[in-house]
């Protein structure tokens, strides 16, 4: 079975500081993962996504991924934090629908990223 | 390219009236379609599957009687809340993938309060 444990419910940081949102995750096969970003009542865009191409990973809006099969990690980063960056971050791992075919998500429980000025 | 739509994106309903919730796939066709439903700062959780044209594959503990899903065409489907009540209320989250992938594309949501 698949499963992702982000570690941190909350974190904060200041404007300009680096940003870390640790994600570990426990899958029977290659996984695919995600992180998405929710603002305040709206839905989920995607940040990145891994599929077993490149470890690191780029998405949008600055942030970055590391694939680390020997961690079972899939921390996300970005250099400099930004105002516009304070939402709710959610990692993600695909996992078995019934019947085994893949495609569902299986979301971690969040972590809320406040940005201090 | 791959943008969802869901309509409405706020309602408020009497208790024991019915909702009907709309996700469509507006550029693209979408073979599968999934309903999540959020509380309050917490995660997503899957309700259901839908494949076009056949029935749903609703998650355990979900009760498919209460939410009625439609997959009718493969850029729309529908969630119905039958005989809503209070603890109903919540955030509904569809979303949509095409056929070759295991990205799915979200909906910005339905908040749905029951009085």
């Amino acid at each position: 079975a698949q499963s992702v444990t982000q570690l941190d419910s909350h974190v904060s940081v200041s404007e300009g500081t680096p940003v870390l949102l640790r994600c570990n995750y426990s899958s029977s096969y290659s996984p695919s993962l995600f992180w998405y970003v929710q603002h305040p009542n709206k839905g989920l865009q995607l940040l990145l996504k891994y599929t077993s191409a490149a470890t690191l990973v780029k998405g949008i809006n600055g942030f970055e991924a590391e694939f680390k099969k020997s961690e079972t990690s899939f921390h996300l980063t970005k250099p400099s934090a930004h105002m516009s960056d304070a939402a709710e971050y959610f990692c993600v791992v695909s996992g078995m629908l019934q019947g085994g075919a893949t495609n569902k998500l299986i979301f971690g429980t969040g972590t809320l990223l406040a940005v201090q000025p | 390219g791959a943008v969802v739509s869901q309509h409405p994106s706020r309602v408020i309903c009497k208790s024991g009236t019915s909702v009907k919730i709309e996700c469509r796939s507006l550029d693209f066709q979408a073979t599968t379609m999934f309903w999540y439903r959020q509380f309050p700062k917490q995660s997503l959780m899957l309700m259901a599957t839908s494949n076009e044209g056949s029935k749903a594959t609703y998650e355990q503990g979900v009760e498919k009687d209460k939410f009625l899903i439609n997959h009718a065409s493969l850029t729309l489907s529908t969630l119905t809340v039958t005989s809503a009540h209070p603890e109903d209320s919540s955030f509904y989250i569809c979303s949509a993938s095409l056929p070759t992938g295991d990205e799915q594309y979200f909906g910005p949501g339905t908040r749905l309060t029951v009085t």
